[in-house]
């Protein structure tokens, strides 16, 4: 069975600073990995995905996510934090085989501290 | 293009009542999902239709019936709603359903059973 976990609950920056926010998988073969963000009172906005290819996935509003398969790793990262980017941050996977949904790890609250 | 759309956005029920969530899409897309969103455990799948006429159990699909009514719309039912279905409800499409799909949610939503 494939699994998300996303290690952090909240995650604390300042604006200005870079920004990480972790997640680590389980599937079995090679996974198809996926960010979404969540502001208040809304549904899951897309922000990118690794498919296959280069390790560094670049995605809408400036950020950027890091595939690495030795750590089982996608972590998604921004260079310069804004307050507007508050907001819960979820990673998914999928597999490469069958027509399955999604798996979401349990969410990262970001706070943008001004 | 409205893209996912949702109705209600807020639902009280008490323990014993049913009602119906609908789903409608207008991306033309083939497969549709049903997730509900708790505190601390990211989207679970609730059911999937992978196409026009068929669907498929997720994760935690007691409990609930879903309808795939035609290419557009995707309904969810509550027999007899409990507590334990207090919740939020997204409901999402893809193009195709396969493993390189994006999703796209529509805005949720909440259900709370007294």
């Amino acid at each position: 069975a494939q699994s998300v976990a996303q290690p952090e609950d909240q995650v604390n920056v300042a604006e200005g600073n870079p920004l990480t926010v972790k997640c680590t998988y389980s599937v079995s073969g090679n996974p198809y990995l996926f960010w979404y963000v969540q502001y208040p009172n809304r549904g899951l906005q897309f922000l990118l995905k690794y498919i296959t290819g280069d390790n560094l996935v670049k995605g809408s509003y400036g950020f950027e996510a890091e595939f690495n398969k030795s750590q089982t790793s996608f972590h998604l990262k921004k260079p310069s934090a804004l307050v507007s980017d508050s907001a819960l941050y979820f990673c998914a996977v999928r597999d490469r085989t069958g027509r399955r949904a999604l798996t979401f790890g349990s969410g990262t609250r970001l706070q943008v501290q001004p | 293009n409205a893209g996912v759309t949702q109705t209600p956005k807020f639902q009280v029920l008490k323990t014993g009542q049913s009602m119906t969530l609908q789903c409608a899409q207008d991306m033309n897309h083939n497969s549709m999902y049903w997730y509900r969103q708790d505190p601390g455990m990211g989207l679970r799948l609730i059911y999937y239709s992978a196409s026009e006429g068929t669907t498929d159990k997720g994760e935690v699909p007691n409990g609930y019936n879903v309808s795939r009514l035609n290419k557009r719309e995707f309904s969810l039912r509550l027999e007899s709603a409990a507590p334990s279905q207090t919740s939020v409800y997204f409901c999402a499409s893809s193009s195709s359903g396969g493993a390189l799909d994006t999703q796209y949610f529509g805005p949720g939503t909440r259900l709370t059973v007294l």
